[in-house]
C-alpha cells in the first residue's frame, strides 16, 4: 500500500530564505504527484501538479521536482514571505487506484517577518 | 468563478440524527470525492465517482454513503452519524481520470458529532 511522508513536520524560517519542503512515497507506480496548500480552516489549493514522465514543474516562486525511481518529490519555495506560511501537502495518484490520492501528513510552515 | 461549495461548512450533531452535507461544482467535472481529513491520519478518501450513478469505495466507506444523481453534485450522507466521524471533510473534483487533470477541493465542512 502506498504511504507518503513529508518531512519535516514543521518549519520556521525568516522571511527572505529559499527553502525545501520534502515528500517521498513508497511506491514508485504513480501517475502523478500534486502539492497543496493549507491555510487555517480552509479547504486545500493546488499549487503544482507533476506527471510521472516530468522532471518538475514551476511556478512563479515554486518549483516541484519529482524522482519517481527514488520516491522523491521536493518542493522549493524562492525568497520566502510571510503569506507563504500555511501547510503544505503533497500528494500522489497511484495508477491503480482511480483518481484517489494518497496524502502525506504535511509540512506546516511558519515564515517570520 | 470556478469552484467546489460545500454546505454547511460547519455542523453540530449528536449521535444517530442523518445528515448530509451537500457538494457542487461548476465546472462540468466527471469526478468528484469525499476526503475526511483527522489529526495524525492525514486526508483519507470516503467514496469516489468516475460519473453519473457511479460511484466506488475508497479507504473509509465505513458509517458513509453517497449518490451522484446529477454531474455538478455528489453529497455525503451518514446515516446514523457517531462521535468517531467527527472530522473535517472535504469535497474535491477533477474533470476526468486523466493524469493531467489536477483535483480541485472545497472549503471543508467541520462535522461534531456529540
Amino acid at each position: 500500500k502506498q504511504e507518503v511522508t513529508q518531512i519535516p513536520a514543521a518549519l520556521s524560517v525568516p522571511e527572505g530564505e529559499n527553502l525545501v519542503l520534502n515528500c517521498s512515497f513508497t511506491d514508485s507506480a504513480i501517475y502523478n504527484l500534486q502539492w497543496f496548500r493549507q491555510d487555517p480552516g480552509k479547504g486545500l489549493t493546488s499549487l503544482l501538479l507533476i506527471q510521472s514522465s516530468q522532471r518538475e514543474q514551476t511556478s512563479g516562486r515554486l518549483n516541484a521536482s519529482l524522482d519517481k525511481s527514488s520516491g522523491r518529490s521536493t518542493l522549493y519555495i524562492a525568497a520566502s514571505q510571510p503569506g507563504d506560511s500555511a501547510t503544505y501537502l503533497c500528494a500522489v495518484r497511484p495508477d491503480n487506484a482511480g483518481n484517489m490520492l494518497t496524502f502525506g501528513g504535511g509540512t506546516r510552515l511558519m515564515v517570520k517577518p | 468563478e470556478a469552484q467546489v461549495t460545500q454546505n454547511p461548512r460547519y455542523l453540530i450533531t449528536v449521535t444517530g440524527k442523518k445528515l448530509t452535507v451537500t457538494c457542487s461544482q461548476n465546472m462540468n467535472h466527471e469526478y468528484m470525492s469525499w476526503y475526511r481529513q483527522d489529526p495524525g491520519l492525514g486526508l483519507r478518501q470516503i467514496y469516489y465517482s468516475m460519473n453519473v450513478e457511479v460511484t466506488d469505495k475508497g479507504d473509509v466507506p465505513e458509517g458513509y454513503k453517497v449518490s451522484r444523481k446529477e454531474k455538478r453534485n455528489f453529497p455525503l450522507i451518514l446515516e446514523s452519524p457517531s462521535p468517531n466521524q467527527t472530522s473535517l471533510y472535504f469535497c474535491a473534483s477533477s474533470f476526468s481520470q486523466s493524469s493531467y487533470n489536477e483535483q480541485f477541493f472545497g472549503p471543508g465542512t467541520r462535522l461534531t458529532v456529540l
